[in-house]
């Protein structure tokens, strides 16, 4: 079975300064779709960034940008310029092709201090 | 565009009662719709997918089953809820290969069983 992997239950960062949460999946695919997704206390689900496993380069959104290592398996978000808003779960997501099922880690949860 | 609506928001129903949950999916067609279960603090669970009318599959044998009477329906239901029903479920559709490619999320349900 394919799994997804956050090694951090918790995380915390100063407002402005930057932090990177950690994932990584298994897979004996060769393309697949990676996600964050970010879900604030009101418990929705929003999609932060996607990374499709053919692209070398890495997805980049505003302040959110990822650091994709295939090889490794290893997929981290890094949020520059942290915000108070920023402050949730974050759970990281690799989609199985064919059956275009969501796999989902167990989240991060993400503190911003003032 | 396309919006996905979910409801009831919230609910509290006792030990023994019927279940009945409803997403609906506008401004696509035939679009693959997924329910998941998220326990508190936790990661999310997928119960069931749908890829059109009248074929579900179930990821984990328990007390509850899915329909999808119409393209963009799809109803998660129980005959008989139990304690451990309780928890947040969240509706979802798959969207086409491209820019907006993921999975969007419905707002959720928080069912409580009492």
């Amino acid at each position: 079975a394919q799994t997804v992997t956050q090694s951090q239950p918790e995380m915390s960062v100063q407002e402005a300064e930057t932090v990177t949460l950690s994932c990584t999946y298994d897979t004996s695919e060769s393309d697949y779709y990676l996600f964050w997704y970010k879900q604030p206390p009101s418990r929705q689900m929003i999609l932060v960034i996607r990374q499709e496993a053919y692209k070398q380069q890495n997805a980049t959104e505003n302040r959110f940008s990822v650091n994709f290592q295939k090889a490794a398996k290893s997929f981290s978000l890094k949020i520059s310029d942290s915000q108070l808003g920023d402050a949730a779960m974050y759970f990281c997501a690799k989609l199985i092709q064919g059956a275009q099922k969501l796999v989902f880690g167990q989240g991060t949860r993400l503190t911003i201090n003032p | 565009s396309q919006t996905i609506h979910q409801w009831p928001a919230t609910l509290v129903q006792p030990v023994g009662s019927p279940l009945s949950l409803e997403c609906t999916v506008e401004g696509t067609s035939n679009p693959n719709l997924y329910w998941y279960r998220q326990a508190a603090g936790r990661g999310l669970q997928l119960l069931f997918y749908s890829v059109g009318i009248g074929q579900i599959s179930s990821e984990v044998p328990q007390n509850l089953s899915a329909s999808r009477p119409q393209d963009r329906q799809f109803i998660l239901s129980s005959k008989k809820l139990l304690l451990s029903d309780s928890g947040f479920y969240l509706c979802a559709w798959l969207g086409r290969p491209g820019s907006n490619y993921g999975y969007t999320f419905g707002s959720g349900t928080r069912l409580t069983v009492v």
